[in-house]
């Protein structure tokens, strides 16, 4: 079965600072990769998403992640980040079946 | 177009009690998925539907879990009998179909005292 892990528990940018969200999955095919952000008690929303194709996807908000197969890697980027950002980021790999598996998540806090 | 609607958005019930959760999930949308996100970590999948059919169910607990999608619509989740680990939020999400995204709900957060 397919995994993910995101070695981020938590991270601290200051308000217009670049961001890099690290992900690493493990499938043995090419995985469905997802990003989705979770504001506290709110459910989550996907940001971005990867099937096939280019491997640099753009997403809502300003976020764009890559896709490096040799790697196993989908990071989470931004050029410059908003206090609204700040939340949990959370990664995602599906398989054929639509099985997905979620990471442990990245919580992200904005310094003004 | 209207979001995945869950209730109830709070539930505090007492250890051994039983409990209930309610999903709508987008209208069109024929898979619909169960998961558990306990404090700290990523969702975990329960069950998913396609239509009023389960798909995978592998990680219910079925000897106190049970779910049902009865017309391929709304689906309820049920606790019974309710133990202190299930305290978590359990959040439906909906997706058109196989390896679609999925839209999730705001989620029911569950306290067991």
């Amino acid at each position: 079965a397919q995994s993910v892990t995101q070695p981020d528990i938590h991270i601290t940018v200051s308000e217009g600072a670049s961001l890099e969200l690290r992900c690493n999955y493990s499938y043995g095919a090419t995985p469905y990769l997802f990003w989705y952000v979770q504001s506290p008690g709110q459910g989550l929303q996907l940001l971005l998403k990867y099937f096939s194709g280019d491997t640099l996807v753009q997403g809502i908000k300003g976020f764009e992640a890559e896709f490096k197969r040799s790697q196993s890697s989908f990071n989470l980027r931004k050029p410059s980040v908003h206090w609204s950002d700040a939340a949990e980021y959370f990664c995602a790999v599906g398989a054929g079946n639509n099985d997905m598996r979620f990471g442990a998540g990245t919580r992200l806090t904005v310094k003004p | 177009e209207a979001g995945v609607a869950q209730s109830p958005r709070y539930k505090i019930i007492e250890k051994r009690q039983s409990v209930a959760f309610w999903c709508n999930p987008i209208s069109g949308h024929a898979t619909l998925y169960w998961y558990q996100q306990i404090l700290g970590q990523g969702p975990k999948l329960l069950i998913q539907f396609q239509n009023n059919g389960v798909v995978d169910d592998s990680q219910l607990p079925k000897d106190r879990f049970s779910a049902e999608r009865l017309k391929g619509v709304d689906s309820t989740l049920k606790i019974q009998p309710a133990k202190l680990e299930d305290s978590a939020v359990y959040l439906c999400a909906s997706s058109q179909g196989s390896n679609q995204p999925q839209h999730f709900g705001d989620g029911t957060r569950l306290s067991i005292l």
